[in-house]
């Protein structure tokens, strides 16, 4: 595997269900980042973790559960999602937090809550 | 109110008509900008990155520029795989998260 890695790449859930969404990545990078991408609107950060721990959570609602147990992976727990919640969630890691650096994302996860 | 602002929202082209996509920013301590390119139902893939005003990138038949309001994509000749959505997101302040535009979305007609 090669880059940013997203499983799974599609889901489906009802709002009771609970699920996971997972992110590898192989670049031997330190900061990783999950966004909310929606139609016609900019890249919402969600969360970010630097070198394992939390550095933003972007005012997002606590059915939205982040993990990080260390640099190559990143996890989003997902929980009594709604159906406003439904939108492609995108991974992404760079070199380090603390710089401007480009960001390199995976494929994303198209979630669909029913 | 958006600090990036991308357009046109939507582009339309023949194949080999050149054309740019237009990035405008309105914030303060520029620290960077990235222009990326997103096919459908897949994540932004990395294109360049400009770093201070009169800066240029080239990379096929893609060349962006940084004045210190604006940036363009300059497409010449494009070809149908040029067909995606090109996304700005600048690093302003001493932000360490960078904020994205909506995005243009391109298609490149045979």
């Amino acid at each position: 595997e090669t880059g940013v890695t997203q499983t799974p790449r599609h889901l489906v859930m009802g709002m009771t269900n609970k699920k996971s969404l997972k992110c590898e990545q192989h670049l031997g990078h330190n900061a990783m980042y999950w966004y909310k991408q929606s139609a016609k609107k900019p890249l919402e950060l969600m969360f970010v973790y630097n070198f394992k721990e939390q550095t933003e959570n972007n005012s997002v609602p606590s059915r939205f559960s982040p993990e990080c147990p260390n640099s190559s992976h990143l996890f989003l727990h997902l929980h009594t999602l709604q159906p406003e919640d439904s939108a492609l969630y995108l991974c992404a890691s760079s070199q380090v937090m603390a710089s401007y650096n480009e960001q390199f994302f995976g494929p994303g996860t198209r979630l669909t809550v029913l | 109110e958006d600090q990036v602002t991308q357009s046109p929202e939507a582009l339309r082209l023949q194949e080999g008509e050149s054309s740019s996509l237009n990035c405008s920013y309105t914030v303060s301590g520029l620290r960077g900008l990235f222009w990326y390119r997103q096919d459908p139902g897949k994540g932004p893939e990395f294109l360049f990155t400009l770093y201070s005003a009169g800066e240029e990138k080239e990379k096929e038949r893609l060349k962006a520029t940084l004045t210190k309001k604006e940036s363009f994509l300059h497409i010449t000749a494009p070809k149908p795989e040029d067909s995606a959505t090109y996304l700005c997101a600048v690093f302003a302040g001493g932000s360490y998260i960078p904020t994205f535009g909506r995005g243009t979305s391109l298609i490149v007609h045979p």
